[in-house]
C-alpha cells in the first residue's frame, strides 16, 4: 500500500487478556517505530526496529510489552495480561532509514475494560 | 531524560487571528519536526528543520528552529477554521531514530 497501515483500528478487551497489534510499514522502509498516545501523556516512544533487530526498546513500559518484526516488514506489538492503564492509541511509523522522515499509520485504539 | 515542553496546550481563537506555538527543551536535537494530527488519524508531517536559526514557510505557517537547536516555534498568520487540529513538535536525537514529542497544542479556530 501507499502508506503505513495498522490493524485492528479498534480493539476492546478485558483486563488480563493478551492483545496483538499489527503494523504494515511503507514498502521498502527499513526502520519501524512504535509509539503510544494517551490522554495526559502525549506521544511516547516505545521501540524501534532497524531491519528485524530492535536497537532501542527503552520505551517499553514493562515486560508485559514485547514486539517483533519479521522479514524486515510487518511488525507486531504484543501486550500480555492487559491492564486498564494500557488503554491508549498505539501508533506505528516507518521511515526509509533511521533518522529519515517518519510516516505514521492511523493507529490502533485499545480499550481495556 | 530528554523533554520537550510545548505551549500552550489549548488555544481557541477567532478566524483571522495570528498565533504562535512554542517548543522548548534543555536538550539539543539533530532535527525538529512539526506534525498535525486530526481526530482518528496519525500525525502528518508538516515540516522538518535541521539547521540552527532555520526558518521555513508553508503558506500561512512559519516554522523556526532556535540557533542552539533546543527550541522551535510555529506561527500561523490569519488562522482559518481549517487549521483546527492538534499540533505536535517532535525532536530527533542522534541515537537512532527515536522522536521525543511535545505534549501537543489543541488549536480551535472559530469562524
Amino acid at each position: 500500500g501507499a502508506g503505513v497501515s495498522q490493524s485492528p483500528s479498534n480493539k476492546v478487551t478485558e483486563k488480563g487478556k493478551d492483545v496483538e497489534l499489527r503494523c504494515d510499514p511503507i514498502s521498502g522502509h527499513t526502520a519501524l517505530y512504535w509509539y503510544r498516545q494517551s490522554l495526559g501523556q502525549g506521544l511516547e516512544f516505545l521501540i524501534y526496529f532497524q531491519g528485524n533487530s530492535a536497537p532501542d526498546k527503552s520505551g517499553l513500559p514493562s515486560d508485559r510489552f514485547s514486539a517483533e518484526r519479521t522479514g524486515g516488514s510487518v511488525s507486531t506489538l504484543t501486550i500480555q495480561r492487559t491492564q486498564q492503564e494500557d488503554s491508549a492509541v498505539y501508533l506505528c511509523a516507518s521511515s526509509a532509514s533511521v533518522q529519515e522522515t517518519q510516516y505514521f499509520g492511523p493507529g490502533t485504539r485499545l480499550l481495556v475494560l | 531524560t530528554q523533554l520537550l515542553e510545548q505551549s500552550p496546550q489549548f488555544l481557541s481563537i477567532q478566524e483571522g487571528e495570528n498565533l504562535t506555538v512554542y517548543c522548548n527543551s534543555s536538550s539539543v536535537f539533530s532535527s525538529l519536526q512539526w506534525y498535525r494530527q486530526e481526530p482518528g488519524e496519525g500525525p502528518v508531517l508538516l515540516v522538518t528543520v535541521v539547521t540552527g536559526g532555520e526558518v521555513k514557510k508553508l503558506k500561512r505557517l512559519t516554522f523556526q528552529f532556535g540557533d542552539a537547536r533546543k527550541d522551535s516555534s510555529l506561527h500561523i498568520t490569519a488562522a482559518q477554521p481549517g487549521d483546527t487540529g492538534l499540533y505536535l513538535c517532535a525532536g530527533a536525537i542522534n541515537q537512532g531514530g527515536k522522536l521525543i514529542f511535545g505534549q501537543g497544542t489543541e488549536l480551535s479556530v472559530k469562524p
